[in-house]
């Protein structure tokens, strides 16, 4: 079974800065999806990136990048520019092709300091 | 963009009553749903997979029973629980895909059920 874990509980940025998420990812698979969700505290599951195994690019969407190192199993999430409406807790998951249920990392809250 | 509507967005029941919560997908035909229950400060886990016309497909360790998923429809998915106890209390969040497997999930807004 595949497994997701993320290492940092808990991450604060100032206002402005870049911060990075950690992820690593346990699969025998070659082919899946990754993620990065955002829950805020409306519970909300907002998708904020997402990348294919098959892709040697990494993802992009604005001030959201990632760091997919495919053979070290690790997905970090980079947060440029940061901003307050950033605060959230943020899940890494883990989606193999042809599958659609997600597996989800612990979680990492991030707070942003004005 | 597609919406996942889920309702109530809180229920409080009494310990040994039945609680229904339902997951609409309200512009899009959802094959599949997915039930995931959500305690204070952790993670998300995955509880059932619903396939609309057919049985639900559950986790190991998640009671049948207990947590009873119909997905009558192609837009409704409804997941009941039972006989409620306190330990039950948690957030029930659910979420839809389109057909297809390259289709984004789509998350509802959750529902928080305390059992008193």
């Amino acid at each position: 079974a595949q497994t997701v874990t993320q290492s940092q509980p808990e991450m604060s940025v100032q206002e402005a800065e870049t911060v990075t998420l950690s992820c690593t990812y346990d699969t025998s698979e070659s082919d899946y999806y990754l993620f990065w969700y955002k829950q805020p505290p409306s519970r909300q599951m907002i998708l904020v990136i997402r990348q294919e195994a098959y892709k040697q690019q990494n993802a992009t969407e604005n001030r959201f990048s990632v760091n997919f190192q495919k053979a070290a199993k690790s997905f970090s999430l980079k947060i440029s520019d940061s901003q307050l409406g950033d605060a959230a807790m943020y899940f890494c998951a883990y989606r193999s092709a042809g599958a659609q249920k997600l597996v989800f990392g612990q979680g990492t809250r991030l707070t942003i300091n004005p | 963009g597609a919406v996942v509507s889920q309702h109530p967005s809180w229920v409080i029941c009494k310990s040994g009553t039945s609680v229904k919560i339902e997951c609409r997908s309200l512009d899009f035909q959802a094959t599949t749903m997915f039930w995931y229950r959500q305690f204070p400060k952790q993670s998300l886990m995955l509880m059932a997979t619903s396939n609309e016309g057919s049985k639900a497909t559950y986790e190991q360790g998640v009671e049948k029973d207990k947590f009873l998923i119909n997905h009558a429809s192609l837009t409704l998915s409804t997941l009941t629980v039972t006989s409620a106890h306190p330990e039950d209390s948690s957030f029930y969040i659910c979420s839809a895909s389109e057909r297809g497997f390259e289709s984004p999930l789509h998350f509802g807004n959750g529902t928080r059920l305390t059992v008193t």
